[in-house]
Order: structure tokens, then C-alpha cells, then sequence
């Protein structure tokens, strides 16, 4: 099974900060990563594809980037909507979450 | 658009099965990957596995649940469903059905809202 690791866990931030959180697959993965937004109650929602394309409709503060086994998700200036809980996930064999990054108000 | 709404019993005893129906409208479920997610109280997310409907539909199962789980589907309906056995009350979540994105890539793309599901006698 391919194990996916986020950190950190928990994440203080202001609003205008730049923000990242790092996953990472315990074995590579090639691109086939992507990333989730989600809010307490909601359903997650698609962020990035591939590892670093920007899903319709998201805005452009979000980015991703990696390959093989590193992988980061950068907000480029955090905005009082973007904080929530934040999940990694593979798919290239089966499909795996990471445990989640929590990004609260510092 | 596509659009999922999960439905069944919100409550299921130890030891019987918990059944749920995911109806997609907006869209047919053939020629597409449809997945079941679940998300137990204060915890991440955890895969169930897949269904990919066509004229040779099959499915993919998390191996952890393997054991336990299917996946099937109505296309009459445009429904597909979970079926999990002898649940335990580490089975207690919400279920979220949910749509792969159809070309290119395969992420989880549209959700259903979740339907929340306990285990209790």
C-alpha cells in the first residue's frame, strides 16, 4: 500500500500569508497526486489535478508542485475563506488520503 | 450537471450490513468511475473502493475493506450502491459518493453532500 504523509498537522496563519503544506508518498507516485479543500460539514472539494493543475473555478493563489514522492500545495496569500482542512491524495495505485493539514487563524 | 445524492438507513446495527444508494442526475453513470469515500467523526478521509460502468463494468476495492465490501450498480436507475458487511462501530461515517473527473485524470471530482451512517445497537 502506498502511504501518504502531510505535515504539518495543524497550521496557524494570517490572513495574507503564504502558506505551504508538504505531502509525501511513501513510494513514487509520478504525478498522480491531487489536492483537497475541506470545510467542517462539507464535502471535500478538488483543488489540484496532476499534481499541479489548477482545477476549474479555483482560484489562482492556489498552486501545487512535485513528482515521484514530494509534493507541496502553496496558498500565495491566504484569504479568510481559504481556512479549513487540507488533503492530499494518490491515485496512482488504488487511491490513499493523507491525514489532513488543518489551517486555522493564527 | 452532475450532481450525487447518497441515501439510505442512518443507523445500522453491529454485525448486519449497511447498504447505501448513490442516484446521480445530470449526467449517465456509464463510461464513468464512481467511488465511495467515507469519513468517520473528526478523521480523515478513507477510499472504499470503485465501480467503472460500462458494458464490462468492474470494481476496485481499498484491500483493507475488500473483504467486506461491494460495489454495484443500476444503470436502469442511473444508481449505483455500497453494500458493507458485518460493520462494527469503527464503520460509524459519513459516506460520500463521488465522481472521478472523465478524461485525463482520474481525482475525485463531484461529491454527494455525505450521508451520515452510525453503528449502534
Amino acid at each position: 500500500d502506498i502511504q501518504m504523509t502531510q505535515s504539518p498537522s495543524t497550521l496557524s496563519a494570517s490572513v495574507g500569508d503564504r502558506v505551504t503544506i508538504t505531502c509525501r508518498a511513501s513510494q513514487s507516485i509520478g504525478n498522480w497526486l491531487a489536492w483537497y479543500q475541506q470545510k467542517p460539514g462539507k464535502a471535500p472539494k478538488l483543488l489540484i489535478y496532476k499534481a499541479s493543475k489548477l482545477e476549474s473555478g479555483v482560484p489562482s493563489r492556489f498552486s501545487g508542485s512535485g513528482s515521484g514522492t514530494e509534493f507541496t500545495l502553496t496558498i500565495s496569500s491566504l484569504q479568510p475563506d481559504d481556512f479549513a482542512t487540507y488533503y492530499c491524495q494518490q491515485y496512482n495505485s488504488y487511491r490513499t488520503f493523507g491525514q489532513g493539514t488543518k489551517v486555522d487563524i493564527k | 450537471q452532475v450532481q450525487l445524492q447518497e441515501s439510505g438507513p442512518g443507523l445500522v446495527k453491529p454485525s448486519e450490513t449497511l447498504s447505501l444508494t448513490c442516484t446521480v442526475s445530470g449526467g449517465s453513470i456509464r463510461s464513468s468511475y464512481w467511488s465511495w469515500i467515507r469519513q468517520a467523526p473528526g478523521k480523515g478521509l478513507e477510499w472504499i473502493g470503485y465501480i467503472y460502468s460500462s458494458e464490462t463494468s468492474y470494481t476496485i476495492y481499498n484491500p483493507s475493506l475488500k473483504s467486506r465490501v461491494t460495489i454495484t450498480e443500476d444503470t436502469s436507475k442511473n444508481q449505483f450502491s455500497l453494500r458493507l458487511t458485518s460493520v462494527t462501530a469503527a464503520d460509524t461515517a459519513v459516506y460520500y459518493c463521488v465522481r472521478h473527473q472523465v478524461a485525463g485524470s482520474d481525482a475525485f471530482h463531484i461529491w454527494g453532500q455525505g450521508t451520515m451512517v452510525t453503528v449502534s445497537s
